[in-house]
């Protein structure tokens, strides 16, 4: 089976960073997904690590350790529009799990 | 490029009801998904296909079938629809090749059981 933790709402000030924290226990482990969310739509691809470290594109930098278990999602000059829900998805044996998502609120 | 289609986008069954709610790509992905999400809730795997023929619970497929005849389709069915399947339902599609591709989804159906 699988567990897939994340905090479940973080609140940050426009053009401020703030950093959603994934930790996972799961068995045929093959890489780690981060979705951006927005209310009543369908989940959109941010991000995808297989390997140890530190990937960017643009504003969002995603992490992973495989050895801890861990990952995390950092948005940096946070816009309004940054506004929603953030989901880490572990790949393991064919399946592709997710985490309970972590809402973000972007305030001026 | 239409991507994942699902059909309909909405709709309310009585209880006991039946349905099937409809998947296609058209990115020739080896791998499928149906996933429902909760209001506030992530989004829990009901079934998942690797394949043409193929198909295997995920963590929640009580009250779900699939089948996987073709590459392009995977229909979820609801044989006796229940409140607690109210809920919406998102299907995804990738290509495990090397350099795994992300999953792509459906716009999702919004399913209510009255």
């Amino acid at each position: 089976g699988q567990n897939i933790d994340q905090p479940t709402e973080m609140t940050a000030t426009e053009g401020a960073i703030v950093q959603i924290n994934c930790t996972y226990q799961t068995s045929g482990f093959n890489g780690l997904f981060w979705y951006q969310q927005h209310a009543g739509e369908a989940p959109t691809f941010l991000s995808y690590n297989v390997l140890d470290g530190l990937e960017e594109k643009g504003r969002f930098s995603s992490f992973l350790s495989r050895s801890k278990g861990y990952s995390y999602l950092l948005l940096k000059e946070l816009q309004m529009k940054d506004s929603a829900s953030y989901l880490c998805a572990a790949f393991n044996d064919y399946k592709l799990s997710f985490g309970a998502g972590t809402t973000v609120t972007v305030r001026a | 490029n239409a991507g994942v289609t699902q059909t309909p986008k909405f709709r309310i069954l009585k209880i006991g009801q039946s349905m099937t709610l409809q998947c296609t790509q058209d990115m020739n992905h080896n791998y499928m998904y149906w996933y429902r999400q909760d209001p506030g809730m992530g989004l829990k795997l009901i079934y998942y296909s690797v394949g043409a023929g193929i198909t295997d619970k995920g963590e929640v497929p009580n009250g779900y079938n699939v089948s996987r005849s073709t590459t392009e389709d995977f229909p979820l069915r609801l044989e006796l629809a229940a409140p607690s399947q109210t809920s919406v339902y998102f299907c995804a599609s990738s290509y495990p090749g090397e350099g795994h591709t992300e999953a792509f989804f459906g716009q999702g159906t919004r399913l209510t059981v009255v």
